[in-house]
């Protein structure tokens, strides 16, 4: 089985910071795949950055790039120069082998000051 | 391209009750999910299909159905709506070298 976890139930952060939000997963399946959403007040489901299990480079969207550490089972995310548009919910998430369904984790909650 | 839309974006019904959340996808895409979210819990899977006549149940599959007769189209079914099935519930699709895109959401209510 698969399993996601973010330890960080609500981030602060000051506009124009760089922050990291965590996520650990655990999977069994050889390859497999790691995404981040985001999730504004207005409920909508935002693909931000995709991460295949076999990709030899951090994949980097923008302002948005995702750390990954396979080692560790690490797959954080760190939005440099955050912007007050970026307050919102952001979910890790990973693909079984197969790629059919994604098994969420609980997100992270951003609020970005000015 | 409207993408992934789902209809209704609210509903109430009463304990009992029975409906059907539609989805459509006009990307042709294989697969396609339901997945419900409550507070505190991230997005659980409900059922998944990967592709026409095919369908399997995922992480909270009781008290629904689904069927996929097209390519398109993906309804998610409440046989007796409980309370426990207020929720809001996202349909996504992807196809073998796209992301997953999710629809804008249904917000239900059991009463």
């Amino acid at each position: 089985a698969q399993k996601i976890t973010q330890t960080q139930p609500g981030m602060f952060v000051q506009e124009k910071e760089a922050v990291t939000l965590d996520c650990t997963y655990d999977t069994s399946d050889p390859s497999y795949g790691l995404f981040w959403y985001k999730q504004p007040s207005s409920g909508e489901m935002i693909f931000l950055i995709y991460q295949g299990s076999y990709d030899q480079q951090n994949a980097t969207e923008g302002r948005y790039s995702l750390n990954f550490q396979k080692a560790r089972k690490s797959a954080n995310l760190v939005i440099s120069a955050s912007q007050l548009g970026d307050s919102a919910m952001y979910f890790c998430a990973m693909t079984n082998t197969g790629f059919q369904k994604l098994v969420f984790g609980t997100g992270t909650r951003l609020l970005v000051s000015p | 391209n409207a993408g992934v839309t789902q209809t209704p974006k609210f509903q109430v019904l009463k304990t009992g009750q029975s409906m059907t959340l539609q989805c459509a996808q006009d990307m042709n895409h294989e697969y396609m999910s339901w997945y419900r979210q409550d507070p505190g819990m991230g997005l659980r899977l409900i059922h998944y299909s990967v592709g026409a006549g095919i369908t399997d149940q995922g992480e909270v599959p009781n008290g629904y159905n689904v069927s996929r007769s097209t390519t398109e189209d993906f309804p998610l079914r409440l046989l007796s709506a409980a309370p426990s099935q207020t929720s809001v519930y996202f349909c996504a699709s992807r196809n073998q070298n796209d992301g997953y895109t999710f629809g804008s959401g249904t917000r239900l209510t059991v009463v």
